[in-house]
This record gives C-alpha cells, structure tokens and sequence, in this order.
C-alpha cells in the first residue's frame, strides 16, 4: 500500500486542453515535491511546497498543497506534446525518507 | 558538472550471480539514495547514505548492500541477483535540508535477471 495515491494513473489529452493531476495521502508531509519524468531518463524536479494552502506557478504549471498538508495538486493549463511525461509526486515527513507515489502519465497529443 | 552518474546503463545477469551498480555524483551532496522503479509502483527507496561512512535501510532492501567510503560515490551491490531484482535502479543525491529532501537523480540502470 502507498502512502501517496496519485490520480488518475493515465491521462491522454489533446494539445490546448487543461489537465489536472491529484496526489493524496492520510498522512501529514513537511513539504510534497513533484517531479517529470520522461522515457529512459531519471526523474526531475519541477517544484516543492512546503506551507500549507501554498500555490506555485511555473510557466503553464500551476501547484498547490492542501492546507492540511496532505494533498497535492498539479494543474497544466494549455498542455503541449512537450508536457508528456510521467509525473510523480513525493512526499517528506521530516527524515531523509521521501514517499513517492505510483506516477501519473500524462500524454498529450498534437 | 556531470551531477549524477550510473554506470552500466543496461545489464542481465544470471539467477544467482552478483554484481554493483556505481554511482557518483560531482555535486559535494551529503544525502545520497538507491532506489527501484517497477510499473505501477513508483520509486521505492533501497537504501540510503546521509554522509560517509553512514548507510541505513529503506523501504526495500533485502538482496542488496550499500557502502559510502567517500562522500562521491555510492554503490549497490546485489548479492545474488533474483528475478524479482529486475527493475530500472536510480541513483540519487541531495543537500541537506530540514524540511525537503530534493532529490538530483541519475539517468538509471536497466537490470535484467534471467
């Protein structure tokens, strides 16, 4: 059993439309990373939240942590062919030990 | 900087033989992890170093040693490869931090036991 659910396992869009990717657990996190990750490559890191009822903006990625500090959200507005990847988020309860969840992939289409 | 690098990129090995998976990384990181990646289930954690000298278990590490003689590098050893050991293994490093472990991971091994 996972401590971090990710929602929904796959997603498939067309290019333009605006996709969100839920990440929830029962468990209280000190922050939630989320990371891309695309075919044959290691993860990378997008964004970390740390306070709860925090929103980040990156470019058309938009982040939030809810303010319990249980869930997480990933909103892409207006995806592209180069948002396709596997998304994955990753949550830390103040030791080294990150918890990841099972990834959603994300493939959009021109 | 190189970050962080695994070496071989891809490997199948025999039920019951053994061998390491080197990583390195250039970054003067303190933390540094192994990790599993299987369809469906995300990164599960192996092992762990946070600083030379120092290694402790994760989530999963049954069939697999670690050891960090110096704060570079950080290699998993399997002691007799399993075919339940088939998976892609990640390496990765991170600064210290109280509150987020960011994780700088390396482009990973492909293992195949047969």
């Amino acid at each position: 059993t996972q401590l971090l659910e990710q929602s929904p396992q796959f997603l498939s869009i067309q290019e333009g439309e605006n996709l969100t990717v839920y990440c929830n657990s029962s468990s209280v996190f000190s922050s939630l990373q989320w990371y891309r990750q695309e075919p044959g490559e290691g993860p990378v890191l997008l964004v970390t939240v740390v306070t709860g009822g925090e929103v980040k903006k990156l470019k058309r990625l938009t982040f939030q942590f809810g303010d319990a500090r249980k869930d997480s959200s990933l909103h892409i507005t207006a995806a592209q062919p180069g948002d396709t990847g596997l998304y994955l988020c990753a949550g830390a309860m103040g030791d080294y030990k990150l918890s990841f969840g099972a990834g959603t992939t994300v493939t959009v289409r021109a | 900087n190189a970050g962080v690098t695994q070496t071989p990129k891809f490997q199948v090995l025999k039920t019951g033989q053994s061998m390491t998976l080197q990583c390195a990384q250039d970054m003067n990181h303190e933390y540094m992890s192994w990790y599993r990646q299987d369809p469906g289930m995300g990164l599960r954690l192996i092992h762990y170093s946070v600083g030379a000298g120092i290694t402790d278990q994760g989530e999963v590490p049954n069939g697999y040693n670690v050891s960090r003689s110096t704060t570079e590098d950080f290699p998993l050893r399997l002691l007799s490869a399993a075919p339940s050991q088939t998976s892609v293994y990640f390496c990765a490093s991170s600064y210290s931090s109280r509150v987020a472990y960011e994780q700088y991971f390396g482009p990973g091994t492909r293992l195949t036991v047969t």
